[in-house]
């Protein structure tokens, strides 16, 4: 079967760094993507890694590795509006997205 | 701006009442849509998958006669929860296919339903 591990809740610091780790099992992979979910919103689009390495937007910076089926959401400077859900996903071998059920980010001053 | 619009974004009504969810892409061709449910503190659920012109696909353990989606033109996707229950409360959530692979789902903002 399908699968996206990622930890149910992490806890961290105004003005840190966080790590948030995803880990997947799927038939194929066409992309792994983070969204970031606040409560009773949609998620939104945060990044996309369809090769290995890092890549960095700003604060926020995402890895892949396609071998390990690994990837994590590095995120810099913490603030506070950064407490959210944050979604792993990654799109199979049929184009669809099998989503991973959320890191609970809680961000302390 | 919002790509991909949903409305209503809250309903409260009584049991036994149907619902209908609209959802609009309003700057581009949607052929295909998704539909999904999200429980508190739960992640996104596949709920059916909306074509253009055709019957929708729905997940397994998804009640079609429940939960009926019309796609009937390539910027709407309507959703009507027949007959709902206290146990159809939940937060829905539809987005459009894009095609492209960078970004593959424009979201609407979503509908917090709740049967009383």
């Amino acid at each position: 079967g399908q699968n996206i591990d990622q930890p149910t809740e992490m806890t961290a610091t105004e003005g840190a760094i966080v790590q948030i780790n995803c880990t997947y099992q799927t038939s194929g992979f066409n992309g792994l993507f983070w969204y970031q979910q606040h409560a009773g919103e949609a998620p939104t689009f945060l990044s996309y890694n369809v090769l290995d390495g890092l890549e960095e937007k700003g604060r926020f910076s995402s890895f892949l590795s396609r071998s390990k089926g690994y990837s994590y959401l590095l995120l810099k400077e913490l603030q506070m509006k950064d407490s959210a859900s944050y979604l792993c996903a990654v799109l199979d071998s049929n184009y669809q997205l099998i989503w991973g059920a959320g890191t609970k980010l809680i961000i302390k001053p | 701006g919002a790509v991909v619009s949903q409305h209503p974004s809250r309903v409260i009504c009584k049991s036994g009442t149907s619902v209908k969810i609209e959802c609009r892409s309003l700057d581009f061709q949607a052929t295909t849509m998704f539909w999904y449910r999200q429980f508190p503190k739960q992640s996104l659920m596949l709920m059916a998958t909306s074509n253009e012109g055709s019957k929708a696909t729905y997940e397994q353990g998804v009640e079609k006669d429940k939960f009926l989606i019309n796609h009937a033109s390539l910027t709407l996707s309507t959703l009507t929860v027949t007959s709902a229950h206290p146990e159809d409360s939940s937060f829905y959530i539809c987005s459009a296919l894009t095609g492209l692979e960078s970004q593959p789902q424009h979201f609407g903002d979503g509908t917090r339903l709740s049967i009383l």
